[in-house]
Order: structure tokens, then sequence, then C-alpha cells
């Protein structure tokens, strides 16, 4: 059964670099049948999609975010990565990794989410 | 930028009802969508995909149709355990884009 989980700090301070990293078990992460997503959901909003990486590392980005974020894989580890820079209050959410199938993008195993909150 | 539009924002059934939740695209998506089923305190659970393929597991109570700007979710017979909030989900391929409705809360 493929699994996922999210790690990182939960508490990052406003105008710095917020980093989560994915763990991936129970199943590979090089395939060329998925991506791998993030997606958060802020207090009472809808859930955004942050952008996605293919295991080769292409990556594709919410053009409302893609000027602070990175995203990264690392095959070695069964890992991919998120980084978002220059948080501030509205960057406070719960973040989840999923994956999200190549053909027809929907996330079909997610993490179980990971809160980070960004305050002084 | 595609818009999606989800309604009700909130909806309350008795268990045995049948209750449908509709999603709006604000261009012609195909059947570019997908619906999500997600439980407080959880991540989000992938019901329906490409507008109307139920996913391997899900309880056939839950069906999906639409196309083009136009998307429902039904449920059949309502149960309790169908209390959650559910999402839509449109996507586009080349470039990759995903967009999220707003969620549409059921209460029993």
């Amino acid at each position: 059964q493929l699994q996922l989980q999210e790690s990182g700090p939960g508490l990052v301070r406003p105008s710095e670099t917020l980093s989560l990293t994915c763990s991936v078990s129970g199943g590979s992460i090089v395939t060329s049948d998925y991506y791998w997503g993030w997606i958060r959901q802020s207090p009472g909003k809808a859930l955004e999609w942050i952008g996605s990486s293919y295991y080769t590392g292409s990556s594709y980005y919410n053009p409302s975010l893609r000027s602070r974020v990175t995203l990264s894989v690392d095959t070695s580890k069964s890992q991919f990565s998120l980084k978002v820079t220059s948080v501030t209050a509205a960057d406070t959410a719960i973040y989840f990794c999923a994956r999200e199938t190549y053909s027809g993008s929907h996330f079909d195993y997610w993490g179980q989410g990971a809160l980070v909150t960004v305050s002084s | 930028d595609i818009q999606m539009t989800q309604s009700p924002s909130s909806l309350s059934a008795s268990v045995g009802d049948r209750v449908t939740i509709t999603c709006q695209a604000s261009q012609d998506i195909g059947k570019s969508l997908n619906w999500y089923q997600q439980k407080p305190g959880k991540a989000p659970k992938l019901l329906i995909y490409d507008a109307s393929n139920l996913r391997s597991g899900v309880p056939s109570r839950f069906s999906g149709s639409g196309s083009g700007t136009h998307f429902t979710l039904t449920i059949t017979s309502l149960e309790r355990e169908d209390i959650a909030t559910y999402h839509c989900q449109q996507y586009a391929i080349l470039p990759l884009m995903c967009t999220f409705g707003q969620g549409t809360k059921l209460e029993i």
C-alpha cells in the first residue's frame, strides 16, 4: 500500500523559507505514470494546488505561487520536497503531498497533511 | 484562468436522501473533472475521476456526470458516514494546472 508522509517545521517566521519533505513508501517514486504534487488548505479556504514534479525533476507550478515556490525530487531517498520563500501569514495552511496521475491529473494517494503556521 | 464554482456551499440532508452537488467551470473543460471527499482532520479522498469514473473501492451510491462546464456529484442514498466536505477539481494537461472548487459541506 502506497504511503506518503510530510515532514518539516510546523512554525516558520515571516519572510523566511518554508521547507517540507514528503517521503514515499510502499511504491517507487521513479515511475512514468505519476507526478508528485503539493496541495495546501488555508483555514476556511479551498484546496489550492501548489505544483507537481515528475521523477526526473521537471515541475509544473501554480502561476499564482510560481515566483516563490521550488519543487524537487530525490529518487535516492524516495522523497520530494517543497520550498516557499518570503512567507507571510497568508501561507499558514495544512500542506498535503499527493501522488497525481500523469494522464488524467487526479490525486489518488495523499499524505496526512502538515500544519505550517507563519508567525513571529 | 479557469474558475470552478461549487454549489451549494453547505447542505443538510437526511439519511436515505438523494444528494446532488454541482460544479460549474468558467469555460469548457471537457471531462477533466475529479471529485474528492474530505472528512474533518483528514486528507481528501478521490471518489470520481474524469467526471464519471468511480474509483475502485468507492461505494456505488456515489456517481458523477457532466461534461463541458456543468458537472454533478450524486449520492443516491445518503449514509451517515457520508458526512464530509466534497471538492471538485479541474485539470489541464499541457501545461499542467489544477484548480479546486470552494467545497460543499454536507451535514446530516
